[in-house]
C-alpha cells in the first residue's frame, strides 16, 4: 500500500528565505507526482506535475525534483513571500486512472 | 473558463440523516473524482467516475456512493451519517481518465459537511 509522508508538518520562515519541503513515498511505481497548494478552507491548486520519467519541473519561484528510485520529491520555494503561506501537499498517482494518494501536508507560514 | 463547482458549500446534518453533494466539472472534462479531507486522516480518495461508470473506488464503507450523469456532472451520497463523516469533500475533474502521465486534475472549492 502506497504511503506518502511530508516533513516538516509545519514551517515558519521570515520573508525572503529560500525553503525546501520534502515528500517521500514508499512505492516507486508511480505515474507522476504533483505538488498542490491549499489555502485555509479552500480547494487545491496544482502547482507542479512531474512525470515519472522527469527529474524536475520549474514554475516561477518554484522548483520540484523527483528521485523515483529513492522515493523522494522536494519542492523548493525561492525568495518566499507572505502570499506563499498555505498548506502544501504532494500526491502520487500510481498508474492508470485518476486516483491520487496524498501526503500529510506541510503548513507553511511566511512572516513579514 | 469556469472551474470546478461544488454545491452546496456548507451543510449541517444530524446523525442518521443522508446527504447528497454535487460537482460540476470543467467544461469538456469527463472524469470526476471525489476525496474526503479530515484533520485526522488527511485527504483520502473516495471514487472516480468516467463516462457514467465508476472506475476506481477507495476504502470507504458502502454508505458512500456516487454517480455520474451524461453531462459529466457527478453526485455523491452518504447515507446514515455518522459524526466521523464531518469533513471537507472535494471533487476533482480531468479531461481523461488518467491515461496520460501529464494529466492534471483540477479541484473544486469543496463542500464542508458538519454532522451533529
Amino acid at each position: 500500500k502506497q504511503e506518502v509522508t511530508q516533513i516538516p508538518a509545519a514551517l515558519s520562515v521570515p520573508e525572503g528565505e529560500n525553503l525546501v519541503l520534502n515528500c517521500s513515498f514508499t512505492d516507486s511505481a508511480i505515474y507522476n507526482l504533483q505538488w498542490f497548494r491549499q489555502d485555509p478552507g479552500k480547494g487545491l491548486t496544482s502547482l507542479l506535475l512531474i512525470q515519472s520519467s522527469q527529474r524536475e519541473q520549474t514554475s516561477g519561484r518554484l522548483n520540484a525534483s523527483l528521485d523515483k528510485s529513492s522515493g523522494r520529491s522536494t519542492l523548493y520555494i525561492a525568495a518566499s513571500q507572505p502570499g506563499d503561506s498555505a498548506t502544501y501537499l504532494c500526491a502520487v498517482k500510481p498508474g492508470g486512472g485518476n486516483k491520487l494518494t496524498f501526503g500529510t501536508g506541510t503548513q507553511l507560514k511566511v512572516e513579514l | 473558463k469556469a472551474g470546478v463547482t461544488q454545491t452546496p458549500r456548507y451543510l449541517i446534518k444530524t446523525r442518521g440523516q443522508q446527504v447528497t453533494l454535487s460537482c460540476s466539472p470543467i467544461s469538456g472534462h469527463r472524469s470526476v473524482s471525489w476525496y474526503q479531507q479530515t484533520p485526522g486522516q488527511g485527504l483520502q480518495f473516495l471514487f472516480e467516475y468516467f463516462s457514467e461508470t465508476q472506475r476506481n473506488k477507495g476504502n470507504f464503507p458502502g454508505r458512500f456512493s456516487g454517480r455520474q450523469f451524461s453531462n459529466s456532472r457527478s453526485e455523491m451520497n452518504v447515507s446514515t451519517l455518522e459524526l466521523g463523516d464531518s469533513a471537507l469533500y472535494l471533487c476533482a475533474s480531468s479531461r481523461n481518465p488518467g491515461q496520460t502521465i501529464q494529466e492534471t486534475q483540477y479541484f473544486g472549492p469543496g463542500t464542508r459537511l458538519l454532522v451533529l
